[in-house]
């Protein structure tokens, strides 16, 4: 059966960094990829990125870069997200799920590309001085 | 970048209601849309995949359709245990944003 479990909740002061981990099972860990997800408090959902343990292929929001990191150690089937420079508004649950990214062109076919079909328990971050 | 736009952001409807909630692409996305279910405190929960397909133990009463840039998901006959939150999420390429939400609630 699989499953995500992520690490626990965090408090963090502005300008501290975060790093949240996501631990797979029940699969095989480097046939899909793991995309993060986030959602603040009474808002929607706020796709991140997503790491290919596979092809150690990353994509994310513009809005994050500089400032998240997506890696995978695939010897213990474990995502991480980093996420550094912390605001107020970066509190929020995040979440991780299983997904199947595209091919190396980005395009989509019967064997790539599929939404995310497990999720973690979701963690969440406060950010609060 | 792609932006999923949902509307209604908010529906209140009765137990046995026909539910339709739209999805609205900023460009094609062909048919690769996932639909999600959220309720409060939990993870999404995926109800449909490539626009129409039924994900795994997901109830008949579920439906999507659509292609291009326009989708729709239905719920046939509103069950109590649907009340929640859902939302669109395009996967055609490398960034998936997912639509604003939208809430059904008891009317």
């Amino acid at each position: 059966q699989v499953h995500l479990v992520q690490s626990g909740p965090e408090v963090k002061k502005p300008g501290a960094s975060v790093k949240v981990s996501c631990q797979a099972s029940g699969y095989i860990f480097t046939d899909y990829a793991i995309s993060w997800v986030r959602q603040a408090p009474g808002q929607g959902l706020e796709w991140l990125g997503w790491f290919s343990a596979y092809s150690g292929h990353t994509n994310f929001v513009r809005k994050l870069l500089g400032r998240v990191t997506l890696t995978a150690d695939t010897s213990t089937s474990t995502a991480y997200m980093e996420l550094t420079s912390l605001r107020f508004d970066d509190t929020a649950v995040y979440y991780c799920a299983r997904i199947r990214e595209p091919d190396t062109e980005g395009r989509c076919n019967a064997i790539t590309c599929y939404p995310g079909d497990h999720w973690g328990q979701g963690t969440l971050v406060t950010v609060s001085s | 970048d792609i932006q999923m736009t949902q509307s209604p952001s908010t529906l209140s409807v009765s137990v046995g209601d026909r539910v339709t909630i739209s999805c609205r692409a900023s460009e094609s996305i062909d048919g690769w849309l996932a639909w999600f279910q959220q309720k409060p405190g939990k993870a999404p929960k995926l109800l449909i995949y490539e626009a129409s397909s039924l994900a795994s133990g997901v109830p008949s009463r579920f439906s999507g359709s659509g292609s291009g840039t326009e989708f729709t998901l239905t719920i046939s006959s509103l069950q109590p245990d649907d009340f929640a939150t859902y939302y669109c999420q395009q996967y055609n390429g490398y960034s998936l944003p997912f639509g604003g939400g939208t809430k059904v609630e008891i009317k």
